[in-house]
Order: structure tokens, then sequence, then C-alpha cells
């Protein structure tokens, strides 16, 4: 079965601490994983996708094929990054059909 | 360029009613896709709509039905409704052969059923 897990429900850390969101997923074949964020106020937009290898505010993301998991870092947490983290799997052959986790709060406290 | 936009943005029903919540895709999208998102839980997908056909479905019972216009705006009607049903109803739309899986969501419809 396709599902993706996100075992933190809340993370908190300083200003300028390192950030690591945890993000496992189960899929039979290749997966694409992405990171969703929605901020106080806002709709859920993309972050980042596994596939573009890119870093965006600062965010980056390895998919470890091997441990399936996807986890999102950064080096140095900054108070405008609270907000809500969501790790999609794209279900194979559908391109609406993403398969989210529960979603982890990031809290960054000054 | 409009984003993707949605009705009502709140709405309260009884048990046993039927709800019809619409959406407006961004502009240039013809694909659209709905999710439901229980309180503290991720979306979940229900079903997609492309060019006015249901193209993917989630594990949601028949009484969840939608539809797309041919100006790709949808809607999503649930019939005989229940209290599990409460949750916010997110609309999100895509490109033509978006190959890189990019959804743009609307603010959603909070639907509370009594």
């Amino acid at each position: 079965a396709q599902r993706v897990t996100q075992p933190e429900k809340l993370l908190s850390v300083f200003k300028g601490a390192p950030v690591e969101l945890k993000c496992n997923y189960s899929y039979s074949g290749s997966p694409e994983l992405f990171w969703y964020v929605q901020y106080s106020r806002q709709r859920l937009q993309l972050l980042l996708r596994h596939i573009s290898r890119e870093s965006i505010k600062g965010f980056t993301a390895d998919l470890n094929k091997g441990e399936t998991s996807f986890h999102l870092k950064k080096p140095f947490a900054q108070e405008e990054d609270s907000a809500m983290y969501y790790c999609a799997l794209r279900g194979s052959g559908n391109t609406g059909k993403l398969i989210f986790g529960q979603g982890t709060t990031l809290q960054v406290k000054p | 360029e409009t984003g993707v936009t949605q009705s009502p943005t709140h709405l309260i029903k009884t048990r046993g009613q039927q709800v019809t919540l619409r959406c407006s895709s961004q502009s240039g999208h013809n694909t659209v896709s709905w999710y439901q998102q229980a309180l503290g839980q991720g979306p979940q997908f229900i079903f997609q709509y492309y060019r006015e056909e249901e193209n993917g479905r989630g594990n949601f019972p028949p009484r969840f039905s939608g539809l797309q216009f041919p100006n790709y705006s949808s809607e999503l009607n649930v019939n005989a409704l229940e209290l599990d049903d409460s949750a916010l109803y997110l609309c999100a739309s895509s490109t033509p052969g978006h190959l890189t899986g990019e959804l743009f969501f609307g603010e959603g419809s909070r639907l509370t059923v009594l």
C-alpha cells in the first residue's frame, strides 16, 4: 500500500538551529515525492520536489530509496519558516493524486 | 493570473442532507482534483477530473460525486451527509501533462455536519 508517514506532529526549534522534518514512505516502484507547506492564513503550496534537486528558502530534501525516506532539512531555521509541512507522494499514472502525510507543525522560536 | 477559488468558504449542514461545493481552477489548468482534510490530518484524495471526466478516485463511497464543466470549473457533491464528512474540502488544479506533479490549491470549503 502507498503510505506517507510523518512521525512528528510538532517540531519546535530556536531561530538559527538546524531543522529536520522527517518523512518516510511506502511505495512499490519509483516514487515521486514532494514537500508542501502551509503558512498561517495561506493556502497549501508546493515547497520542493525531489526530481528538481533544488533548494528552496534554504530547504533541501534528499530521496533515500534504501531507507524509504525524504526528510526535509534546513541548516539554520528562521522565524518565517514556522508553518505546517506536509510530505506527499505522487501515485503512479495520475498527476492529481497525491498521498499526504499527517503533517508536521514547525515552530521556530526567537 | 487568477488562482484557484472555492465557494462557499464555510457551511453547516445536518446529517442526511446534500451539499455542493464549487471550484474554479487556475487559468490554463484543465485538471481538477478534490481532497478531504479532516482536523489534524493531511489531505486525502477524493477524485480527479480531466476533460470533464472522472480520472482517478480515492477510497470514498459513491455518495461523493463530482462534475467538471467545459470551462474546467468543478463541483463536488456529497449526498446523505454523515457526521464524519465534517472536514475542510480542498480543490486543486494543475496544468495539462504536468509531469512535475505540482498542484495549486484553493483555500478550501469548511463543511460542518451536525
